[in-house]
């Protein structure tokens, strides 16, 4: 069974920096295509990065530069390194795998909730 | 950047009843199109790729079609746990984008 599991949400102050995970059991993180998807209090959907199976690295223009998506497979754990937060990075931020057919999400996490404030 | 629009916003619908949300993008997203169903606290869950097939243990009630730049999710019979915000998303081009949602509530 694919579970997906985020933590390290909390709450940091502006400009401040924090790392999500994202455990996964049921695959081989390596093997696949990850991504992480955040969601404001009361907003919709927003793309913030994904990792290919080979390494490559994709981010949505409000994080490039800020944010660092990676993993580690002998944990089988994808990490999001967030640096500079803002308070507009307040969100819900969901782990989620790759379909089999393309690039939209078959499995998500529980979420973790980031609150960049002062 | 491909923006996908969702209407109507809210639509106020009574169990039982037939239900068509529809969904557009700004250029071509070709066939790549998937729909979401989001609960309140919950993560969203993925109804529909590719336009029109059901993701696995989707009950058959739901059902999507279109191409291009036009796509409708139609639920045939709404149940009680029918309503919830529904989001479409492309990924034919990145960014990945997603439509804002159209929140389904009980008349």
């Amino acid at each position: 069974e694919v579970q997906l599991v985020e933590s390290g949400g909390g709450l940091i102050q502006p400009g401040g920096s924090l790392r999500l995970s994202c455990a996964a059991s049921g695959f081989i993180v390596s093997s696949d295509y990850m991504g992480w998807v955040r969601q404001a209090p009361g907003k919709g959907l927003d793309w913030v990065s994904v990792i290919y199976s080979g390494g490559s690295t994709y981010y949505g223009d409000s994080v490039k530069g800020r944010f660092t998506i990676s993993r580690d497979n002998s944990k089988n754990t994808v990490y999001l390194q967030m640096n500079s937060l803002r308070a507009e990075d307040t969100a819900v931020y969901y782990c989620a795998r790759k379909g089999s057919s393309g690039w939209y999400f078959e499995y998500w996490g529980q979420g973790t909730l980031v609150t960049v404030s002062s | 950047e491909i923006v996908m629009t969702q209407s109507p916003a809210t639509l106020s619908v009574s169990p039982g009843e037939r239900v068509t949300l529809s969904c557009w993008a700004s250029q071509s997203v070709s066939s790549n199109l998937a729909w979401y169903q989001q609960k309140p606290g919950q993560a969203p869950r993925v109804l529909i790729y590719g336009a029109s097939t059901r993701a696995t243990g989707i009950p058959a009630r739901f059902s999507g079609s279109g191409s291009g730049t036009e796509f409708t999710l139609t639920i045939s019979s709404l149940q009680s746990e029918d309503f919830a915000v529904y989001y479409c998303q492309q990924y034919n081009n990145w960014p990945i984008t997603f439509g804002q949602g159209t929140r389904l509530e009980i008349k």
